[in-house]
């Protein structure tokens, strides 16, 4: 099936750093790339939408200012989690969906990446 | 968007047939049914879609009752290794935007 990969898996970062997580589909084009985040024991939730050449659609409550979205190809998006706080600390899931016109297929999701921010 | 709602844990023994059902009364005509696992620390992984009747695939099965205000996933012979997070979305597969939004899912949990 098709692969979608985050890197880093994990990350530690110092309070008021920034950090960039990237997301690549390996044997696809997806013009459109989602980022989520979960925290324990809680669902996922829909961070932002990430367009390629064009900038991101944040969902209500998410500040798109703190949480920086890049899509310049159509393999590879990346997060940048700007002055990151303890707060932050989460589990941060990409994913992305094979292009074929209008029709969506299925959604492939990254491993994820833990951030602790300390 | 519709909105789903799953049990929110069960218990199974290995070798035994698990079957959750997942309630979307609000599901629109264009709205496709999806089932997602999730192991801990790990992204969801995709099991089974469909739009009505039934589907199947070489690891589940999904039964969709004619006014498809539900959904059963059907899990045969379940493993120690199925016990993971299973998720229910409801969205509309012909929409350029794709956005997945996802309830609590349900936490089943195999048992030797």
């Amino acid at each position: 099936g098709a692969v979608v990969s985050q890197h880093p898996s994990r990350v530690i970062c110092k309070s008021g750093t920034s950090v960039k997580i990237e997301c690549r589909s390996l044997d696809f084009q997806a013009t459109t790339m989602f980022w989520y985040r979960q925290f324990p024991k809680q669902s996922l939730m829909l961070m932002a939408t990430s367009n390629e050449g064009s900038k991101a659609t944040y969902e209500q409550g998410v500040e798109k200012d703190k949480f920086l979205i890049n899509h310049a190809s159509l393999t590879l998006s990346t997060l940048t989690v700007t002055s990151a706080h303890p707060e932050d600390s989460s589990f941060y899931i990409c994913s992305a969906r094979r292009d074929r016109g209008r029709v969506n297929t299925e959604a492939f999701f990254g491993q994820g990446t833990r951030l602790t921010v300390v | 968007l519709a909105k789903t709602t799953q049990p929110i844990s069960m218990d199974s023994y290995e070798g035994q047939e698990v079957n959750i059902t997942c309630s979307h009364n609000n599901i629109a005509t264009n709205d496709y049914i999806t089932w997602y696992q999730q192991f801990p620390s790990q992204g969801p992984r995709f099991i089974i879609q469909g739009y009505k009747t039934k589907v199947t695939n070489e690891v589940a099965s999904l039964f969709i009752p004619a006014d498809r205000k539900s959904s059963t996933l059907s899990l045969p012979r379940v493993s120690l290794s199925d016990t993971a997070v299973y998720y229910c979305l409801v969205g509309d597969r012909g929409s350029t935007l794709g956005r997945l939004y996802f309830g609590r899912g349900t936490q089943l949990t195999v048992w030797p």
